[in-house]
């Protein structure tokens, strides 16, 4: 297995521009996850999903859009970017088990930098 | 909404020392989480636990539901042992913040092992 990929690992984005981060997981999990970490910042979700066609919205969704199409897929969209939106993003994905949601499995994570 | 607080921030230490981190949070929780994140920036799921204590290797993690307070401990510390190491929740509700089904988490000590 593979686990949780994302692409790309690195991106440099004008202001203004647009662009998808993919992410896609081989372990038939349920539930996935976007997570942004800021320096000095511990990780804050931004949306999640728990299965194909349900997402929500985490603690900081404004300026990103979400799709959850399939069960492996879970592409972050950025629609306008902006500098704030500098950061690494962390995609993950779980499992429940018994009701219950189990560990999280993280992608190696995608570095944006928005001039 | 949760709040998650590590101590120490930074930690250095001399390789084969016994090493805490702690943390405690403010609302009662499902789940606790230890992660690890390596200088490359991956994130590894360490532990996930909601009572009592686990143990893997050289790694133990404890909580006290309580106290609402969680310690990793590295026994026998190595150099390859230099990481971030990341505390985080899972509430029982929406409103425990990081969203229903995400995670709040820590900022994160920043161990370093010296030879």
């Amino acid at each position: 297995n593979a686990g949780v990929t994302q692409t790309p690992k690195f991106r440099i984005l004008k202001i203004g521009q647009s662009m998808t981060l993919q992410c896609a997981q081989d372990m038939n999990h349920n539930y996935m996850y976007w997570y942004r970490q800021d320096p000095g910042m511990g990780l804050k979700l931004i949306y999640y999903s728990v299965g194909a066609g349900i997402t929500d919205k985490g603690e900081v969704p404004n300026g990103y859009n979400v799709s959850r199409s399939t069960t492996e897929d879970f592409p972050l969209r950025l629609e306008l970017a902006a500098p704030s939106q500098t950061s690494v993003y962390f995609c993950a994905s779980s499992y429940p088990i018994q009701g219950r949601k189990e560990t999280q499995y993280f992608g190696p994570g995608t570095r944006l930098l928005v001039l | 909404k949760n709040e998650v607080e590590q101590s120490p921030q930074n930690l250095t230490a001399q390789e084969g020392e016994f090493i805490t981190i702690n943390c405690s949070y403010s609302v009662g929780i499902s789940a606790l989480h230890w992660l690890q994140q390596h200088p490359g920036g991956g994130i590894v799921s360490l532990f996930m636990l909601s009572s009592g204590k686990k143990k893997h290797g050289r790694l133990i993690a404890t909580i006290n539901i309580q106290e609402k307070h969680s310690s990793l401990h590295i026994t026998a510390s190595h150099p390859r042992d230099s990481a971030v190491y990341i505390c985080a929740v899972r509430g029982g509700g929406s409103d425990s913040g990081g969203g229903a089904d995400g995670l709040t988490f820590g900022k994160g000590t920043h161990l370093i092992i010296q030879p």
